[in-house]
């Protein structure tokens, strides 16, 4: 089944414990990317990736990095978590151009 | 830097009627994709319907359908023959083709009432 598998669901963290959010795609797409969603404001691209070794910044950037060393893999960290990262997380997937296919959502709550 | 806009946050309509969402878009490019996403209580994003900028012909997908006025950049939405299971969340979506960004807009929640 091609899917984009997100991990954890949910998580509960504390203010500057590292944690890292794993996304994987089974469709060998090229273009991976991770959005948050807050309430009121849609969907906001943190990073994107066009390709392995090829990440760039979306409109939010900032508190996140990424790594894309293999295709399939997307994973998202936070290094020092703070509270104004608690949000929902998506990660997508797509051909060069076209729809996102998106994972399932990971909710996360720093405290 | 694109946007795109959803002036309507809320919306409902009755069981088998028709309603229109509306979604404005702001870009430079010549060359993009626009989206419609549907997201229900269960927080999963889902395909509604594409269209690409090229194509003068507006995209239809059974029960949905799109006005596209590329002129006026203008990408609204119409669901006819509501039902209760399109109740949901629905999301304008722009992105440029070949290229890493995609813009969304905030959102306009659907009430389809029995």
């Amino acid at each position: 089944e091609a899917q984009v598998t997100q991990n954890p669901r949910y998580l509960i963290t504390v203010t500057g414990k590292k944690l890292t959010v794993t996304c994987s795609q089974n469709m060998n797409h090229e273009y991976m990317s991770w959005y948050r969603q807050d309430p009121g404001l849609g969907l906001r691209q943190i990073y994107y990736s066009m390709n392995v070794e090829v990440t760039d910044k979306g409109d939010v950037p900032e508190g996140y990095k990424v790594s894309r060393k293999e295709k399939r893999n997307f994973p998202l960290i936070l290094e020092s978590p703070s509270p104004n990262q608690t949000s929902l997380y998506f990660c997508a997937s797509r051909w060069t151009a076209g729809e996102l296919f998106f994972g399932e959502g990971s909710r996360l709550t720093v405290l | 830097a694109q946007t795109v806009t959803q002036s309507q946050p809320e919306m409902s309509v009755q069981e088998a009627e028709t309603v229109t969402l509306s979604c404005t878009y702001d870009t430079s490019e010549s060359n993009y994709y626009l989206f419609w996403y549907k997201q229900p209580p269960s927080r999963q994003m889902i395909l509604v319907i594409r269209q690409e900028a090229y194509k003068q012909q507006n995209a239809t997908e059974n029960r949905f359908s799109v006005n596209f006025q590329k002129a006026a950049k203008s990408f609204s939405l119409k669901i006819s023959d509501s039902q209760l299971g399109d109740t949901a969340m629905y999301f304008c979506a722009f992105s440029n083709t070949n290229a890493g960004k995609s813009t969304f807009g905030d959102g306009t929640t659907l009430t389809v009432k029995p």
